[in-house]
């Protein structure tokens, strides 16, 4: 079946525009997980979801991040007032619970 | 959260076994032990897990030490579709949702 989508895969902001990442998961998967991986390193974790409640959001780096999955799918990654700093890559996965995780290609975000 | 260490990179030469270590020595008897890998320009993919016993499947071997401090993954003939990150990460029932921390990972270049 179909794989972690993820939309777009690229993106260029201008320093101080918003963005959404749109990240579609494998059908039936009940967790849902943000990572932002920076040129060079790992993924760092951002937030987690269990269908459409947020239960963790520690990994969000300020409060311009914002993460939704209101109905327990689809997720979107807002970001507010893009700065340089924000540019990475963002990762998407999903999985049944307790069990491990199946990513998305990710989302290049470029901010100029 | 228990640490991992894993050295920088490792080279290899294709068809050959290749063995990716990485220690763990504060680890806790409920943290399980998995191995995601990430090609380049991909999300990262899930390799292998386990818990005390060595474990196989069809993607790879992992041999975690008696007392669990260490653990390796085996790659049983290296092919260069191989070369990528290896992240070894321990997960215990307080991540949330099993939430991943990749930490900097082992760079595997594979040479034909």
């Amino acid at each position: 079946g179909a794989g972690v989508s993820q939309s777009p895969r690229y993106k260029v902001a201008k320093r101080g525009q918003d963005v959404a990442l749109r990240c579609d998961p494998i059908s039936g998967h009940v967790s849902l997980f943000w990572y932002q991986q920076a040129l060079g390193q790992g993924p760092e974790f951002l937030t987690y979801f269990q269908n459409e409640a947020q239960l963790d959001k520690s990994g969000l780096p300020s409060d311009r991040f914002f993460a939704e999955r209101p109905e327990g799918s689809v997720s979107t990654l807002k970001i507010q007032r893009t700065q340089q700093e924000d540019s990475a890559v963002y990762l998407c996965a999903s999985s049944p619970p307790r069990v491990e995780q199946y990513f998305g290609p990710g989302t290049r975000l470029t901010v100029t | 959260d228990a640490k991992t260490t894993q050295p920088n990179s490792m080279e290899s030469n294709e068809e050959e076994p290749v063995h990716l270590p990485c220690n763990h020595s504060t680890i806790s008897g409920t943290d399980y032990i998995h191995w995601y890998r990430q090609l380049p320009s991909q999300g990262p993919e899930y390799v292998i897990h386990g818990l005390t016993s060595n474990v196989n499947n069809r993607m790879a071997s992992l041999a975690i030490a008696e007392d669990r401090k260490s653990s390796t993954l085996i790659l049983h003939r290296a092919t260069l579709r191989d070369a990528a990150v290896y992240y070894c990460i321990l997960i215990s029932n307080s991540n949330s949702g099993y939430a991943l921390n990749f930490g900097k990972g082992t760079s595997l270049l594979v040479t034909p």
